[in-house]
């Protein structure tokens, strides 16, 4: 079965920018979306499609699918940005997602 | 503005089935641009797709669960419904049904659901 690999955790200064990848077998192939979850909350998509925003997404968030691994960019990371982040992916009619990265801001 | 709302049963005992229900308001479950999916995450853990409909009854699901999940829509009532059997406490988990939208054979979920804790003991 696919296989996502995201880090554990990133850390972010306030005002700098975060990184958050997600690797994987050819994902540039694929359709990748990113989904944010703050605690005791439901997740919300943030990005689809590689690099698409959802109405109401700040232009803050962005993405980039390319060659094993797709990246979440924020910029001008927020103190409200800290969350754990999925990647999702499409794989055999399966849906399957990232472990799920921690992003905290400093 | 489409809203999704899970019930059923916080506790459920093992072998014995669990059975949830999404209601969807501010939108018609009938959309022809749409899927209706299941996600879960047990405590501290990361998300788990369990299966998806669309609404003419269309089903398809994650193999690891498939022999135990069954997934309906009533679209009279504008919901869709999840039975889980045999199950264990492996399945003690936040459910969440939500929307997946598709555009040229990519979909992504979107709306959420507030999600629903089921436990599983006897």
């Amino acid at each position: 079965s696919y296989e996502l690999t995201q880090p554990l955790s990133v850390s972010v200064a306030l005002g700098q920018t975060a990184r958050i990848t997600c690797g994987g077998n050819n994902i540039g192939s694929k359709n990748v979306h990113w989904y944010q979850q703050k605690p005791g909350q439901a997740p919300v998509l943030v990005i689809y499609r590689d690099s698409n925003r959802p109405s109401g997404i700040p232009e803050r968030f962005s993405g980039s699918n390319s060659g094993n691994t797709a990246t979440l960019t924020i910029s001008r990371a927020q103190a409200g940005d800290e969350a754990d982040y999925y990647c999702q992916v499409w794989d055999s009619s399966t849906a399957v997602f990232g472990g799920g990265t921690k992003l905290t801001v400093l | 503005q489409l809203q999704l709302q899970e019930s059923g049963p916080g506790l459920v005992k093992p072998s014995e089935t669990l059975s949830l229900t999404c209601t969807v308001s501010g939108g018609s479950i009938s959309s022809s641009s749409y899927y209706w999916g299941w996600i879960r995450q047990p405590p501290g853990k990361g998300l788990e797709w369990i299966g998806s409909i669309y609404y003419s009854g269309s089903t398809y699901y994650n193999p690891s669960l498939k022999s135990r999940v069954t997934i309906s829509v009533d679209t009279s009532k504008n919901q869709f419904s999840l039975k889980l059997s045999s199950v264990t406490a492996a399945d003690t988990a936040v459910y969440y049904c939500a929307r997946e939208s598709y555009d040229n054979r990519v979909n992504w979920f979107d709306p959420w659901g507030q999600g629903t804790l089921v436990t599983v003991s006897s």
